[in-house]
């Protein structure tokens, strides 16, 4: 079945670069995203990449995809405190769904 | 503003009440949800609609409706609350299979005492 793993907190010092790391078991996927939640409120889609994909960058974050591994992450440069957030890898197949990992909180400190 | 809209926000059940939350949206979008979020769960999908009409179960479907009437609105019943079912719920669209994202609504915080 479909699973998707995240560690579940991250600790940075603004500034500095954040790794956020992913892994799933499904190797049909087609779309992989990330989503960042704010405390209240909703998920906001951040970035996705397509399966054929290697890399994807967009402004400060880079997204690398290692299909043979099914490893993703997702890199946010120059770390401020407003990305403090938990931020959620899920996998499509294309379908109407989407798997969600539990999350990994992004803790940004002065 | 376009997006997705529920409502309401927060709501406070007894055991064996029954509601509705519900959720709209005014993309046309095609593809709707419903997830609930629970403290170190992540989301898990409950229900979701390929269409007007096409409903389908998803990973915790076990005491929750739905129906999809029409394109924009995909209400989500509660047959009789339980304590389990405490959580926050997030309903979600998308224009369709090729559409990159889905976007969410801003969640409804369910307590049931």
């Amino acid at each position: 079945g479909e699973d998707v793993e995240q560690s579940l907190f991250l600790s940075v010092r603004e500034g500095d670069s954040s790794v956020i790391n992913c892994t799933y078991t499904d190797s049909s996927s087609t779309y992989l995203y990330w989503y960042k939640q704010e405390p209240g409120a909703g998920l906001q889609l951040l970035t996705y990449i397509f399966s054929n994909m290697d890399m994807k960058q967009d402004q400060r974050l880079t997204v690398l995809l290692n299909k043979k591994d099914k490893h993703l992450s997702l890199r946010i440069a120059d770390t401020q405190t407003g990305d403090s957030a938990i931020y959620f890898c899920a996998e499509s197949m294309g379908y109407s769904t989407l798997t969600f990992g539990k999350g990994t909180m992004l803790l940004v400190s002065p | 503003n376009a997006g997705v809209t529920q409502t309401p926000k927060f709501q406070v059940l007894k055991t064996g009440q029954s509601m509705t939350l519900q959720c709209a949206q005014d993309m046309n979008h095609e593809y709707m949800s419903w997830y609930r979020q629970d403290p170190g769960m992540g989301l898990r999908l409950i229900h979701y609609s390929v269409g007007a009409g096409i409903t389908d179960q998803g990973e915790v479907p076990n005491g929750y409706n739905v129906s999809r009437s029409t394109t924009e609105d995909f209400p989500l019943r509660l047959l009789s609350a339980a304590p389990s079912q405490t959580s926050v719920y997030f309903c979600a669209s998308r224009r369709d299979l090729v559409d990159y994202g889905y976007t969410f609504g801003s969640g409804t915080r369910l307590t049931v005492v």
